[in-house]
């Protein structure tokens, strides 16, 4: 099945600066990748998603790229504020209906 | 925006009791899920649900699980039999069609005892 690492597990940044998230997919039939964001005692929230046909995708300070050969795909945001700080999950679909999860990223933005 | 909704928010049991966590999907979507989160680990995937029969299942969800959407509207999780290993925050998600986005609700905390 569909195994997916991502790191840091943890990122602290200033306010203004960019925030990168790295995964990794193992499965080539994957060919969903969406990103979540998940808030304190709250599910999961899509922030945004890419299909393989596409290498990258942008949705105002956030972005994600990917690389098919590689088998890596990554978020960034820029222009970080403190709403931003929430524990953001990477997925693929392993070519099924189910969604593999990374570990997660806590990420902590500081005034 | 239209969205899930999850019931009870919390669930306390003891050890052994029967457990039913409910689900209302979006009100067009078609294909249902069940995954769930052990604190400070990541979300795994329970079940998948379609046309009133499971279409994938972990390992996880053993005989203890069952789902069903018994009136058209809610989608329900049972454990039959709770352990302490299933305390987690359990999330229903549902889909319009396969491959696109799954929207996930609140959660339901479960504690067992």
């Amino acid at each position: 099945g569909e195994n997916v690492e991502q790191h840091p597990s943890t990122l602290s940044v200033q306010e203004g600066d960019s925030a990168v998230i790295k995964c990794t997919y193992s499965d080539s039939a994957s060919n969903y990748f969406p990103w979540y964001k998940q808030e304190l005692g709250k599910g999961p929230q899509l922030i945004i998603d890419i299909r393989s046909n596409v290498g990258e995708k942008k949705d105002q300070r956030i972005a994600v790229t990917l690389n098919k050969t590689a088998k890596h795909f990554s978020l960034h945001i820029t222009e970080t504020q403190p709403e931003d700080s929430a524990v953001y999950f990477c997925a693929a679909n392993g070519g099924y209906q189910k969604v593999t999860f990374g570990i997660g990223t806590k990420l902590q933005v500081i005034p | 925006e239209p969205e899930v909704t999850q019931t009870p928010s919390h669930q306390v049991t003891q050890m052994g009791q029967e457990v039913i966590l409910r689900c209302v999907p979006i009100s067009n979507h078609l294909y249902f899920y069940w995954y769930r989160q052990i604190l400070g680990q990541k979300v795994e995937f329970l079940v998948s649900f379609y046309n009133n029969e499971i279409s994938e299942k972990s390992e996880i969800f053993d005989d203890q699980f069952s789902v069903e959407r018994p009136d058209g509207s809610n989608f329900t999780l049972k454990i039959r039999s709770t352990k302490l290993e299933d305390s987690a925050m359990y999330f229903c998600a549902t889909t319009y069609l396969i491959g696109e986005t799954q929207y996930f609700g609140p959660g339901t905390r479960l504690l067992v005892l």
